[in-house]
């Protein structure tokens, strides 16, 4: 199954853009890139997902690097609602779909 | 909001009881999921379910029992559960099962065994 590589943790101010790194080194021409996040006690929630383009929606923008190795989820200005853990998943159709999931990254958001 | 419902929310049984998670969607989705979590880790799929049948069991143990009665309701049957079954529970619903559809979440059942 091909993986994802996350940093443990990363810190951010509030209002200020955040940048998570995603690196899949070994990922193939039919898996999509996901992103979710999981809020303390609640279960995991959809943030974006994306093929090959780079990729917007109200909660983030997903940009997608050209050899498909590595991804960054932006998040535009950091409130701090967004402090969660932020998981970088691949889904492949070739393995029954399932979503393979990285160890996730640790936002903190500072007022 | 979650529109994926779990209940129940907190469960606590011996090792020889029988419990039941329940789990319900009404978006009409045809594909659910069964995960467990444990502290600090990414959910690890057991079960799902296409179109009310059995795709995937990733070699879970049998004292796990999964059963969708319809498109809407999922449920895990609990039997002789072993301390290390202790974790929170979380069921996903997608519309279908393809590697592009997201997966909405309920907050899952958090369950101990004594």
């Amino acid at each position: 199954d091909a993986k994802t590589t996350q940093p443990n943790s990363m810190e951010s101010n509030e209002e200020e853009p955040v940048h998570l790194p995603c690196n899949h080194s070994t990922i193939s021409g039919t898996d999509y890139i996901h992103w979710y996040r999981q809020l303390p006690s609640q279960g995991p929630e959809y943030v974006i997902h994306g093929l090959t383009s780079n990729v917007n929606n109200r909660m983030a923008s997903l940009a997608i690097a050209e050899d498909r190795k590595s991804s960054t989820l932006i998040l535009h200005r950091a409130t701090l609602r967004d402090a969660a853990v932020y998981y970088c998943i691949l889904s492949s159709a070739g393995n029954n779909r399932k979503l393979i999931w990285g160890l996730g990254t640790s936002l903190a958001v500072n007022p | 909001d979650t529109e994926v419902t779990q209940t129940p929310k907190h469960l606590v049984m011996g090792m020889t009881n029988k419990k039941s998670l329940k789990c319900e969607q009404h978006m009409g989705h045809r594909a659910m999921y069964w995960y467990k979590q444990k502290a600090k880790k990414p959910p690890e799929l057991m079960f799902v379910y296409s179109y009310e049948k059995l795709s995937i069991n990733e070699s879970v143990p049998s004292r796990f029992s999964p059963e969708c009665p319809n498109s809407s309701l999922l449920n895990l049957h609990l039997h002789a559960l072993q301390p290390e079954d202790s974790a929170l529970y979380l069921c996903a619903s997608s519309l279908v099962r393809d590697a592009s559809q997201p997966q909405h979440f309920g907050d899952g059942t958090r369950l101990s065994i004594l």
